[in-house]
């Protein structure tokens, strides 16, 4: 099993959709969450860290669930400019950074 | 500017051959990591270091070495025991204190012939 596991997808959806992605870990020592987003062959730049009693920035909700070990981001109206792959992050208290596969977005109009 | 820089961004090489990835950042940060991305594949973690002259295996570093004999720069070798070296290569730091961003530098494509 994955330290960290995404579906892959894709998910394709219509602009002004709301779209799910859930992210599962394995290691209960995981310490620190976040989502990464990455462009087509380019680097991941941060998305948003996920805090125990769940964030929101914008259009974006980020959950944690740490007694069944997942984390889950929410983009509301979805906007073609959020086509992209969103890759899950744990951190384990040794900074140890492990990424999951990641899910590829498309938002079509 | 304050980043991270990762050369060159495209590297072409013949089979049987060691190269060299460079990786320099000048943000201060303790941590810094290196990832290979094969197409449409997450990052997996190669080597990690949170300190000067320490460095830590991550889940595929068989056919890599590094070093780190500087704060600002974490080297990666790609040698000749890497079976399947061609992929985009991706260095990474941060300040090593828990949950706070990784940077990332643009990338290398390494392509082995």
């Amino acid at each position: 099993r994955k330290e960290v596991e995404q579906d892959p997808g894709p998910f394709n959806v219509p602009e002004g959709a709301t779209v799910a992605f859930n992210c599962t870990y394995s290691n209960s020592a995981s310490q620190s969450f976040f989502w990464y987003r990455q462009d087509c062959r380019k680097e991941p730049k941060l998305l948003m860290s996920v805090y125990s009693s769940g964030n929101e920035d914008g259009r974006f909700t980020a959950q944690l669930n740490r007694a069944s070990q997942y984390i889950s981001l929410l983009i509301r109206d979805s906007k073609l400019s959020d086509s992209a792959t969103y890759l899950c992050v744990v951190n384990y208290n040794t900074d140890k950074l492990i990424f999951g596969t990641g899910t590829r977005l498309q938002v079509f109009p | 500017d304050g980043g991270i820089t990762q050369s060159p961004k495209y590297l072409f090489r013949k089979e049987g051959q060691n190269v060299t990835l460079s990786c320099e950042q000048n943000l201060n940060h303790d941590a810094m990591y290196w990832y290979r991305q094969d197409p449409g594949q997450g990052l997996r973690l190669i080597y990690y270091s949170q300190i000067v002259n320490d460095f830590q295996k991550g889940d595929i570093a068989e056919g890599y070495s590094v070093s780190r004999e500087k704060k600002e720069s974490f080297p990666l070798t790609v040698t000749s025991a890497q079976k399947n070296p061609t992929a985009f290569y991706l260095c990474a730091s941060k300040s090593g204190q828990g949950d706070t961003e990784a940077f990332f530098g643009q990338g290398t494509r390494l392509t082995v012939v």
